[in-house]
Order: structure tokens, then sequence, then C-alpha cells
């Protein structure tokens, strides 16, 4: 059992690249998350999917767009990287209620 | 605007003793909470819960105690650990149960 696996797990893009981060989980969760961790920002929500074909704003979504065409996928892009991208990206899951969250390994993303 | 906050960025304990993580909330709207431990390069990995109609849940060594009135949470840790050393996260999640709202973290080292 996989859980959430994210693809890859350490890019280095140059300034105005775009590149796609996918996110894979095979437990059968409705809802999933995509955050960024920031030394001393915590993590932080950029875009959310509450189901298969649906995606919504989190706390700072600009500079990213997303996609849900497949209930166990979900992808992260960024169209033209800037070097405030720089970071550590989640993904996570949940079941719908008051369930934990289950995150993936990590994407370290540098942008120089 | 911060509405999970954990206001101390890092603890020691020494090992055997209690440690407490601290973490208040802004938004009255949240009814579920949660601790996430996690280690470097790795994900945030679920800790313990507790809904808004408790306000106490054990697991083991781990307790988390709600005071809705003054919107804030406490993670005990009882006897401390050195593999206990990870940086603690506080979440939120409203009625809806849609966002997972997260703390700035707080990194705890035990002192052997």
């Amino acid at each position: 059992n996989a859980g959430v696996t994210q693809t890859p797990k350490f890019r280095v893009l140059k300034t105005g690249q775009s590149m796609t981060l996918l996110c894979a989980q095979d437990m059968n969760h409705e809802y999933m998350y995509w955050y960024r961790q920031d030394p001393g920002m915590g993590l932080r929500l950029i875009h959310y999917s509450v189901g298969e074909g649906t995606t919504a704003k989190g706390e700072v979504p600009d500079g990213y767009n997303v996609s849900r065409l497949k209930k166990q996928n979900f992808l992260l892009g960024l169209e033209s990287a800037a070097p405030s991208q720089t970071s550590v990206y989640f993904c996570a899951s949940k079941r719908d209620g008051n369930t934990e969250a289950f995150f993936g390994q990590g994407t370290r993303l540098t942008v120089v | 605007d911060q509405q999970v906050k954990q206001n101390s960025p890092s603890l020691s304990v020494q090992e055997g003793r209690i440690s407490i993580l601290n973490c208040d909330y802004t938004n009255s709207m949240f009814d579920y909470f949660l601790w996430y431990k996690k280690y470097p390069a790795e994900g945030p990995t679920f800790l313990i819960s507790i809904s808004s109609i408790k306000d106490k849940n054990e697991d083991g060594r781990f307790t988390v105690f709600l005071n809705k009135s003054a919107k804030h949470l406490s993670l005990h840790i009882v006897p401390s650990q050195p593999g206990d050393s990870a940086v603690y996260f506080c979440a939120a999640s409203d009625f809806g149960n849609e966002k997972l709202t997260f703390g700035t973290g707080t990194r705890l080292t035990i002192i052997p």
C-alpha cells in the first residue's frame, strides 16, 4: 500500500520554466491538497480538491494551477516559475468527514 | 491572517519529562483539531486528533486538550523520548471539513 506518492522528489528549475508536480493516492480518498512549506511559515494551502473534476483555491494560489481529472491524481502546475516558488511541496489526501489527512514525502523545488 | 498559531518556534525538554506544545486559533468555525509530527525530509504524519465536542483525547503517551472558550489546544507528551524530537504542527478544519489549516510548527528537541 503506497499511500500518497509524489513525483518528482527533487527538481531545479530556471526562472520562467514550467513544470508539473504529480500526486497519486491509492486510498480512494475524495479530498486532495497541495501545500507548500517555507521556514517560519508552516504549511500553507495552495489549492485543494473535494472530488474528481473539482478544484478550489487555498491561501496562496497565485502562480499555480491544478487539475483533478482522475480521482487518484492531483496535479500542481507552475506555468512560469519564479524564485519565490522555491519551497518544499507536500500533497495530502483524506476521506470525507472528521478524518486525518495522509501526506506524501514532499517535493523539494528550487527555482534559480 | 494566521488562523492557527503556534507561538513557540522551538522547545527543549529533558528525556523523561513532560513536553507541552501549545496552539491557538481564531476561527470559531473550527470543530476538528489535529496534531502532526514531521521529521526532516519526510512528510508530516498524523499523531492525534480531537473533536470540538470533547475536551481531552488520549493515545498512549500523547494527550490533546481543547479549551474552546479560550480557543486553545495543547499536546502533552509524557514521558518524552529522544524519538519525539521533531517539528509538531497543529491543524484545524471547519464544519465543512474541506480545508485543513496548519500552524507554523514547533520544533521539539528532547535532550538525553
